[in-house]
């Protein structure tokens, strides 16, 4: 059981957008910046998004997070195949005093 | 460019010891904190803790406190995560990555996001 949730899945067109929830609570998300991340099999993790709404340098703006409360939201617009993979989202849980993940998102590009 | 590149795939049996490495080059090793995350079949990503190469200082997620041992070779900006017994259950994909120190006011801490990663190392422990 992850301290983070996330849904399991979610699918839209080419071309569309989607947005992808990452739900914790006031010891983690609600105290602490989020970051997002995306996984694809046989390939290093690469990290999409920190302190909650920022972009590393190379991640298209077509990457977006935003936060509030102790919800965090990944959008992705211009949906392309190639988006297809898992994500996962993250931060720091006071309470804990460990890196807390969600248990990840299969984005399907349909 | 900063990159981490990390050992290759193992199999082991249990009860085997175990280290496996993550190099990092096109920065100074000393610089970022390494965090180490595992990945177990099918399921999602689990912290677990991670090396100061600068000192070797380490923190470890209670769930893997006492099973594993992170250290690091500055000499060869290698870091290492090592196991004396394995079991079936550390079948797993392993992650090293970096994180950015900062400091302000007089104490520095670390960045909780991971940039970049290495590919990852999958160890298989089966009897």
């Amino acid at each position: 059981q992850s301290v983070l949730t996330q849904p399991p899945s979610v699918s839209a067109a080419p071309g569309q957008k989607v947005t992808i929830s990452c739900s914790g609570g006031s010891p983690n998300i609600g105290r602490n910046y989020v970051s997002w991340y995306r996984l694809l099999p046989g390939t290093a993790p690469k990290l999409l998004i920190y302190d909650d709404d920022k972009r590393p340098s190379g991640i298209p703006d077509r990457f977006s997070g935003s936060k509030s409360g102790t919800s965090a939201t990944l959008g992705i617009t211009g949906l392309q195949t190639g988006d297809e993979a898992e994500y996962y989202c993250g931060t720091w849980d006071t309470r804990l005093s460990v890196v807390v993940f969600g248990g990840g998102t299969k984005l399907t590009v349909l | 460019e900063v990159q981490l590149v990390q050992s290759g795939a193992e199999v082991k049996k249990p009860g085997e010891s175990l280290r496996i490495s993550c190099k990092g080059s096109g920065y100074t090793f000393t610089s970022y904190w390494i965090t180490w995350v595992r990945q177990m079949p099918g399921k999602g990503l689990e912290w677990m803790g991670r090396i100061d190469p600068s000192d070797s200082y380490t923190t470890y997620s209670p769930s893997f406190q006492g099973h594993v041992t992170f250290s690091a070779d500055e000499s060869i900006s290698t870091a290492y995560l090592q196991w004396s017994s394995l079991k079936a259950s550390d079948t797993a994909m392993y992650y090293c990555a970096t994180s950015q120190r900062y400091c302000s006011g007089g104490s520095c801490s670390v960045y909780n996001w991971f940039d970049p990663w290495g590919q990852g190392t999958l160890v298989t422990v089966s009897s």
